[in-house]
Protein backbone atom coordinates (compact mmCIF):
# COMPACT_ATOMS: atom_id res chain seq x y z
CA UNK A 1 0.00 0.00 0.00
CA UNK A 2 0.67 3.53 0.12
CA UNK A 3 1.38 3.66 3.66
CA UNK A 4 2.14 2.02 6.92
CA UNK A 5 -1.80 0.74 7.60
CA UNK A 6 -2.66 -0.36 11.52
CA UNK A 7 -5.31 -2.09 12.83
CA UNK A 8 -7.58 -1.85 14.32
CA UNK A 9 -7.47 2.39 14.95
CA UNK A 10 -9.00 2.06 18.27
CA UNK A 11 -9.49 -1.03 20.71
CA UNK A 12 -11.40 -0.80 23.98
CA UNK A 13 -11.26 -3.66 25.84
CA UNK A 14 -11.44 -5.34 29.71
CA UNK A 15 -8.45 -5.70 31.96
CA UNK A 16 -6.99 -9.80 31.62
CA UNK A 17 -8.70 -10.02 27.86
CA UNK A 18 -5.77 -10.38 25.02
CA UNK A 19 -5.80 -8.15 21.97
CA UNK A 20 -4.30 -8.58 19.04
CA UNK A 21 -2.91 -5.14 16.94
CA UNK A 22 -2.08 -5.73 13.09
CA UNK A 23 0.13 -3.45 10.97
CA UNK A 24 0.73 -4.09 7.48
CA UNK A 25 3.89 -2.36 6.04
CA UNK A 26 5.28 -0.31 2.66
CA UNK A 27 5.51 -2.66 0.10
CA UNK A 28 9.05 -3.54 -0.68
CA UNK A 29 9.95 -2.28 3.60
CA UNK A 30 12.17 -5.27 4.92
CA UNK A 31 12.40 -3.75 8.35
CA UNK A 32 9.45 -3.42 10.66
CA UNK A 33 9.18 -1.44 14.43
CA UNK A 34 6.56 -1.58 17.04
CA UNK A 35 6.76 1.47 19.42
CA UNK A 36 4.57 2.13 22.12
CA UNK A 37 3.33 6.09 23.21
CA UNK A 38 1.71 6.51 26.48
CA UNK A 39 -0.10 9.41 27.05
CA UNK A 40 2.25 12.40 27.57
CA UNK A 41 5.96 10.04 26.71
CA UNK A 42 7.60 9.81 24.33
CA UNK A 43 8.14 6.46 21.70
CA UNK A 44 9.00 3.34 23.72
CA UNK A 45 10.46 0.45 21.41
CA UNK A 46 9.09 -2.45 21.88
CA UNK A 47 10.66 -4.81 18.75
CA UNK A 48 12.24 -4.90 15.63
CA UNK A 49 11.76 -7.64 12.97
CA UNK A 50 14.25 -7.78 9.61
CA UNK A 51 12.07 -10.14 7.42
CA UNK A 52 10.18 -12.52 9.95
CA UNK A 53 12.85 -12.93 12.08
CA UNK A 54 13.17 -10.50 15.28
CA UNK A 55 16.77 -9.31 16.41
CA UNK A 56 16.04 -7.28 18.63
CA UNK A 57 12.73 -7.65 21.09
CA UNK A 58 14.31 -5.85 23.86
CA UNK A 59 11.77 -3.50 24.74
CA UNK A 60 8.63 -5.58 25.10
CA UNK A 61 8.07 -4.78 28.43
CA UNK A 62 7.02 -8.09 30.07
CA UNK A 63 6.30 -11.75 28.69
CA UNK A 64 2.79 -10.68 28.16
CA UNK A 65 3.55 -9.49 24.83
CA UNK A 66 4.49 -11.09 21.81
CA UNK A 67 4.73 -10.06 18.10
CA UNK A 68 5.56 -12.21 15.31
CA UNK A 69 5.71 -11.58 11.55
CA UNK A 70 4.53 -13.48 8.93
CA UNK A 71 5.82 -13.55 5.15
CA UNK A 72 8.16 -10.31 5.77
CA UNK A 73 4.95 -8.79 5.15
CA UNK A 74 2.48 -8.02 7.78
CA UNK A 75 2.81 -7.83 11.85
CA UNK A 76 0.51 -8.99 14.66
CA UNK A 77 1.60 -7.82 17.97
CA UNK A 78 0.01 -9.64 21.16
CA UNK A 79 -0.91 -8.46 24.58
CA UNK A 80 -2.35 -11.20 26.54
CA UNK A 81 -4.30 -10.60 29.97
CA UNK A 82 -4.43 -6.60 29.43
CA UNK A 83 -3.44 -4.33 32.24
CA UNK A 84 -4.65 -0.71 32.30
CA UNK A 85 -1.16 0.48 32.91
CA UNK A 86 -1.08 -0.83 28.67
CA UNK A 87 -3.04 1.65 27.92
CA UNK A 88 -1.62 3.47 25.18
CA UNK A 89 -1.14 4.16 20.99
CA UNK A 90 0.63 1.26 19.66
CA UNK A 91 2.56 2.58 16.73
CA UNK A 92 3.85 0.21 13.32
CA UNK A 93 6.43 1.92 11.50
CA UNK A 94 8.35 0.61 8.36
CA UNK A 95 11.88 1.19 6.58
CA UNK A 96 14.20 -0.10 3.89
CA UNK A 97 16.09 -1.91 6.06
CA UNK A 98 18.93 -4.02 3.97
CA UNK A 99 19.09 -2.33 0.48
CA UNK A 100 22.43 -2.28 -1.16
CA UNK A 101 23.68 -4.18 1.62
CA UNK A 102 23.29 -1.15 3.85
CA UNK A 103 20.60 -0.05 5.85
CA UNK A 104 18.69 2.70 5.29
CA UNK A 105 17.92 5.19 8.44
CA UNK A 106 14.09 6.61 7.88
CA UNK A 107 10.97 4.96 9.12
CA UNK A 108 7.82 5.64 7.59
CA UNK A 109 5.17 5.37 10.55
CA UNK A 110 1.47 4.62 11.09
CA UNK A 111 -1.30 6.39 12.91
CA UNK A 112 -1.28 4.24 15.41
CA UNK A 113 -3.39 1.87 17.16
CA UNK A 114 -4.97 3.33 20.78
CA UNK A 115 -5.37 0.67 22.63
CA UNK A 116 -7.78 1.19 26.11
CA UNK A 117 -8.26 -1.44 28.70
CA UNK A 118 -10.82 -1.08 31.18
CA UNK B 1 23.41 3.69 25.10
CA UNK B 2 21.42 5.89 22.96
CA UNK B 3 19.21 8.74 24.45
CA UNK B 4 17.41 11.71 23.32
CA UNK B 5 16.91 14.83 25.34
CA UNK B 6 13.88 17.36 24.98
CA UNK B 7 14.63 20.06 27.47
CA UNK B 8 11.29 21.84 26.83
CA UNK B 9 8.34 19.51 27.41
CA UNK B 10 5.55 22.95 26.02
CA UNK B 11 6.60 26.04 23.83
CA UNK B 12 4.04 28.47 23.14
CA UNK B 13 4.60 30.85 20.43
CA UNK B 14 3.18 33.12 18.55
CA UNK B 15 2.07 33.00 14.91
CA UNK B 16 5.08 34.22 12.66
CA UNK B 17 7.42 34.43 15.23
CA UNK B 18 10.51 31.82 14.96
CA UNK B 19 11.03 28.99 16.77
CA UNK B 20 13.61 26.81 18.21
CA UNK B 21 13.25 23.28 19.31
CA UNK B 22 16.04 21.97 21.63
CA UNK B 23 17.41 18.41 21.01
CA UNK B 24 20.73 16.97 22.95
CA UNK B 25 21.58 13.59 22.30
CA UNK B 26 24.14 10.71 23.50
CA UNK B 27 25.59 8.51 21.09
CA UNK B 28 29.22 6.75 21.34
CA UNK B 29 29.84 8.04 17.72
CA UNK B 30 28.45 9.77 14.43
CA UNK B 31 24.55 9.35 15.06
CA UNK B 32 21.62 9.57 12.36
CA UNK B 33 19.35 12.15 13.56
CA UNK B 34 15.95 12.84 12.97
CA UNK B 35 13.33 15.06 13.73
CA UNK B 36 9.86 14.13 13.78
CA UNK B 37 6.38 15.87 13.94
CA UNK B 38 3.24 13.96 14.89
CA UNK B 39 -0.28 16.36 14.67
CA UNK B 40 -3.30 15.10 16.69
CA UNK B 41 -4.05 12.02 15.70
CA UNK B 42 -1.90 11.33 13.14
CA UNK B 43 1.39 9.42 12.96
CA UNK B 44 4.70 10.66 13.46
CA UNK B 45 5.86 12.49 9.64
CA UNK B 46 9.61 12.60 8.91
CA UNK B 47 10.74 16.70 8.92
CA UNK B 48 14.35 16.03 8.30
CA UNK B 49 17.22 14.19 9.01
CA UNK B 50 21.02 13.94 9.18
CA UNK B 51 22.79 11.43 8.34
CA UNK B 52 26.76 13.20 7.42
CA UNK B 53 28.01 16.36 5.44
CA UNK B 54 26.38 19.36 5.64
CA UNK B 55 25.78 20.00 9.05
CA UNK B 56 22.82 22.35 8.18
CA UNK B 57 19.47 20.49 6.81
CA UNK B 58 16.63 21.76 5.55
CA UNK B 59 13.76 19.95 5.61
CA UNK B 60 9.80 20.28 4.58
CA UNK B 61 7.42 22.65 5.96
CA UNK B 62 10.39 25.51 5.82
CA UNK B 63 12.34 23.61 8.43
CA UNK B 64 15.90 23.18 9.09
CA UNK B 65 18.19 21.77 11.82
CA UNK B 66 21.56 22.13 12.81
CA UNK B 67 23.91 18.97 13.93
CA UNK B 68 26.81 20.52 16.47
CA UNK B 69 28.85 17.65 17.64
CA UNK B 70 30.99 20.04 20.06
CA UNK B 71 27.40 19.92 21.96
CA UNK B 72 25.86 16.95 20.97
CA UNK B 73 22.59 18.64 19.96
CA UNK B 74 20.46 18.74 17.06
CA UNK B 75 18.45 22.12 17.43
CA UNK B 76 15.17 22.34 15.09
CA UNK B 77 14.65 25.77 13.77
CA UNK B 78 12.11 27.83 11.72
CA UNK B 79 12.08 31.34 11.08
CA UNK B 80 8.27 32.03 10.47
CA UNK B 81 5.87 30.04 12.26
CA UNK B 82 2.39 29.29 10.71
CA UNK B 83 -0.47 28.04 12.74
CA UNK B 84 -0.68 24.98 11.37
CA UNK B 85 2.79 24.03 12.52
CA UNK B 86 1.39 23.41 16.07
CA UNK B 87 1.99 19.46 17.13
CA UNK B 88 4.35 17.46 18.64
CA UNK B 89 7.72 17.40 17.73
CA UNK B 90 10.04 14.14 18.04
CA UNK B 91 13.70 14.50 18.11
CA UNK B 92 15.33 10.64 17.50
CA UNK B 93 18.86 9.08 17.01
CA UNK B 94 19.65 5.79 15.65
CA UNK B 95 23.29 4.19 14.53
CA UNK B 96 24.75 4.46 11.42
CA UNK B 97 23.52 1.81 8.77
CA UNK B 98 26.97 0.55 8.88
CA UNK B 99 26.62 -0.08 12.87
CA UNK B 100 23.16 -1.54 12.90
CA UNK B 101 22.21 -4.49 13.50
CA UNK B 102 18.77 -2.94 13.01
CA UNK B 103 18.18 0.30 12.57
CA UNK B 104 16.47 0.99 16.23
CA UNK B 105 15.58 4.73 16.69
CA UNK B 106 15.46 6.01 20.70
CA UNK B 107 13.22 9.22 20.48
CA UNK B 108 13.37 12.15 22.86
CA UNK B 109 10.25 12.98 24.90
CA UNK B 110 8.64 15.26 22.51
CA UNK B 111 8.15 19.47 22.93
CA UNK B 112 4.41 20.40 22.18
CA UNK B 113 4.10 23.39 19.93
CA UNK B 114 1.07 25.95 20.91
CA UNK B 115 0.55 28.75 18.17
CA UNK B 116 -1.02 32.07 19.86
CA UNK B 117 -2.98 33.86 16.79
Amino acid sequence: GAGVSQSPSNKVTEKGKDVELRCDPISGHTALYWYRQSLGQGLEFLIYFQGNSAPDKSGLPSDRFSAERTGGSVSTLTIQRTQQEDSAVYLCASSLGLAGGRLTGELFFGEGSRLTVL
Amino acid sequence: AQSVTQPDIHITVSEGASLELRCNYSYGATPYLFWYVQSPGQGLQLLLKYFSGDTLVQGIKGFEAEFKRSQSSFNLRKPSVHWSDAAEYFCAVGAPPERAAGNKLTFGGGTRVLVKP
